[in-house]
């Protein structure tokens, strides 16, 4: 089934609270991108990573923090210096060499 | 760095009509280009990719895009929609042949196509 999970598919965020969204994938691939997706702003990309123990920032990087220990695993943490942090967020993946991505089933993530 | 306008944000049609959702993006250099689509409740994917060679490509479910290098423009097209085809259209740009690989997506079209 797409070979990307990510989990929770929804989750409330507390005023001042991190929370970190999961994303795995069994598809071998080497990049890892997590994008946010706003009402009528299209996918902006948070962070990126193309191989483990690296990654880049992304265009709106500021209030996210992320990890890439295995190559499997990009978690993401909404930090509570993110104001705005409800959205939808999607994980990708993309093999080497391959332009194509990938996409998971997405986390929506809301603000109590 | 590069952009990406999608020129249309809601689109409404009956079936059988046909479809061109516009794309142009800003950047000198070569890029790969791609449309994705959202249907209701399902992951984000491919409908169909540029990289070189014949301008015109064909992806599934009928829909084909044509790349215009002078007009930067990439538009979807399908001759004749159905009611399938409601769902969230993004074109998407890469810069080609770099490491990165990340791309670049436009705004979005929803597409709503009535019975």
């Amino acid at each position: 089934d797409g070979g990307i999970t990510q989990s929770p598919k929804y989750l409330f965020r507390k005023e001042g609270q991190n929370v970190t969204l999961s994303c795995e994938q069994n598809l071998n691939h080497d990049a890892m991108y997590w994008y946010r997706q706003d009402p009528g702003q299209g996918l902006r990309l948070i962070y990126y990573s193309q191989i483990v123990n690296d990654f880049q920032k992304g265009d709106i990087a500021e209030g996210y923090s992320v990890s890439r220990e295995k190559k499997e695993s990009f978690p993401l943490t909404v930090t509570s210096a993110q104001k705005n942090p409800t959205a939808f967020y999607l994980c990708a993946t993309q093999g080497q060499g391959k332009e194509t991505q990938y996409f998971g089933p997405g986390t929506r993530l809301l603000v109590l | 760095a590069q952009s990406v306008s999608q020129h249309n944000h809601h689109v409404i049609l009956s079936e059988a009509a046909s479809l061109e959702l516009g794309c142009n993006y800003s950047y000198g250099g070569t890029v790969n280009l791609f449309w994705y689509v959202q249907y209701p409740g399902q992951h984000l994917q491919l409908l169909l990719k540029y990289f070189s060679g014949d301008p015109l490509v064909k992806g599934i479910k009928g829909f084909e895009a044509e790349f215009i290098k002078s007009k930067f423009s990439f538009n979807l097209r399908k001759p004749s929609v159905q009611w399938s085809d409601t769902a969230e259209y993004f074109c998407a740009v890469s810069l080609y042949n770099t490491n990165a690989g990340k791309s670049t997506f436009g705004d979005g079209t929803t597409l709503t196509v009535k019975p």
